[in-house]
């Protein structure tokens, strides 16, 4: 099946400061990515699709100057939490869905996720 | 606009037996696909199976099977010959305007 990375897998940073966590579909090409947000046993939350080449559109209570969405290419999608705060603190999935390659254009290809803990 | 509902928090089962795990789902879309995956503890994302709607026939993939029901919008999951290895939470979802919806999640223990 079409493999998704996310880099850091964990990531600890300091109250205030911004952190970029990088999601790549390394066998196909993804027009789409999607970015989840997860708290413990507890079912994944859309915060936002990101196309690629144009802006990302955010679910509604998702601040999008907080957390900032790029699909620069079609294999490359970054999420930036700024000023990030111990709230921020949850573990981050992104996904990828297809436009050519060998995905299946009707699923989505998770990442491993990235356990975000702000001090 | 899309739901999709587990109502079992928690199931247990005993290794070797077989287990269902119950979905509802509502949905506008005249053309729809269902899905179940599993999230082990590492947390990892794994397609078990899916359903296009159109299908009438059950989708099946070795030890898993839905019995999907289009006119009651259910979509349960039944795992046979259950393994320690499909200790897990599982997740029902449908995509609707091109996202996944999820359910709220099954957390499956496996006893030896």
């Amino acid at each position: 099946g079409a493999v998704v990375s996310q880099h850091p897998s964990w990531v600890i940073c300091k109250s205030g400061t911004s952190v970029k966590i990088e999601c790549r579909s390394l066998d196909f090409q993804a027009t789409t990515m999607f970015w989840y947000r997860q708290f413990p046993k507890q079912s994944l939350m859309l915060m936002a699709t990101s196309n690629e080449g144009s802006k990302a559109t955010y679910e509604q209570g998702v601040e999008k100057d907080k957390f900032l969405i790029n699909h620069a290419s079609l294999t490359l999608s970054t999420l930036t939490v700024t000023s990030a705060h111990p709230e921020d603190s949850s573990f981050y999935i992104c996904s990828a869905s297809w436009t050519s390659g060998r995905a299946n254009i009707y699923e989505q290809y998770f990442g491993p996720g990235t356990r975000l803990t702000v001090t | 606009a899309q739901t999709v509902t587990q109502s079992q928090p928690e199931m247990s089962v005993q290794e070797a037996e077989t287990v269902t795990l119950s979905c509802t789902y509502d949905t506008s879309e005249s053309d729809y696909y269902l899905f179940w995956y599993k999230q082990p503890p590492s947390r990892q994302m794994i397609l078990v199976i899916r359903q296009e709607a159109y299908k009438q026939q059950n989708a099946t993939e070795n030890r898993f099977s839905v019995n999907f029901q289009k006119a009651a919008k259910s979509f349960s999951l039944k795992i046979s010959d259950s393994q320690l290895g499909d200790a897990a939470m599982y997740f029902c979802a449908t995509l609707g305007g091109g996202k996944l919806i999820f359910g709220q999640g099954t957390e499956l223990s496996v006893k030896p």
